[in-house]
């Protein structure tokens, strides 16, 4: 099956700082991909749908200057949390659709796992 | 209203039995996709199953079969001889076809007792 990549898979940084999240698709070209947020013993909430090439659509109640979202080829998407704070501390999980595939399937990424100090 | 509401947060089951994880949907599309995922401790989402609101039969794979009743809405995960790996977290999800959007529901921990 279609293989999602992401980097880093657990990163823990100091209050105020700024961190970037990549998601690959490693054997496929994907136009949408989606950001996730995953609180523990909680399920995914979706925080935004990324479109190659143009700006991402926000959920309700997510801030998009906070999460910047940039899709900038069919094959990678990054998430960058701006001056992240303790709240922020989640699992964060892309994934992505085969842009070839009539499939309805989404391949999930492994998830990175993010603590604020 | 929940577009996915799986109402069991914990189950039990003994090693080699079978097990229902419970899951209703909501939806006005006529057109949609059912899934179900594996979350272990690791975090990864696995795919197990999938069907669609068109097909006649219900989705079987492996030790995973879906048991789909389309006028109750509800696609029910049944997992037959259970193993000491199947202990995880396990989602039902929704996507339909109108939008990109997947609909997850709040998950059932699947514990399997030697």
């Amino acid at each position: 099956g279609a293989v999602v990549s992401q980097h880093p898979s657990r990163v823990i940084c100091k209050s105020g700082t700024s961190v970037k999240i990549e998601c690959r698709s490693l054997d496929f070209q994907a136009t949408t991909m989606f950001w996730y947020r995953q609180f523990p013993k909680q399920s995914l909430m979706l925080m935004a749908t990324s479109n190659e090439g143009s700006k991402a659509t926000y959920e309700q109640g997510v801030e998009k200057d906070k999460f910047l979202i940039n899709h900038a080829s069919l094959t990678l998407s990054t998430l960058t949390v701006t001056s992240a704070h303790p709240e922020d501390s989640s699992f964060y999980i892309c994934s992505a659709r085969d842009r070839a595939s009539s499939d309805n399937e989404q391949f999930f990424g492994p998830g990175t796992r993010l603590t604020v100090l | 209203a929940q577009k996915i509401t799986q109402t069991q947060p914990g189950m039990f089951v003994q090693e080699k039995e079978a097990v229902t994880l419970d899951c209703t949907y909501d939806t006005s599309d006529p057109s949609y996709g059912l899934f179900w995922y594996k979350q272990p401790s690791s975090g990864e989402m696995i795919f197990l199953i999938y069907q669609g609101s068109y097909d006649q039969q219900n989705a079987t794979e492996g030790r995973y079969s879906l048991n789909f009743q389309k006028a109750r809405k509800s696609a029910n995960l049944v997992i037959s001889a259970s193993q000491l790996g199947d202990s995880a977290m396990y989602f039902c999800a929704m996507r339909e076809a109108r939008g990109n959007q997947f609909y997850f529901g709040t998950g059932t921990s699947l514990t399997v007792i030697p």
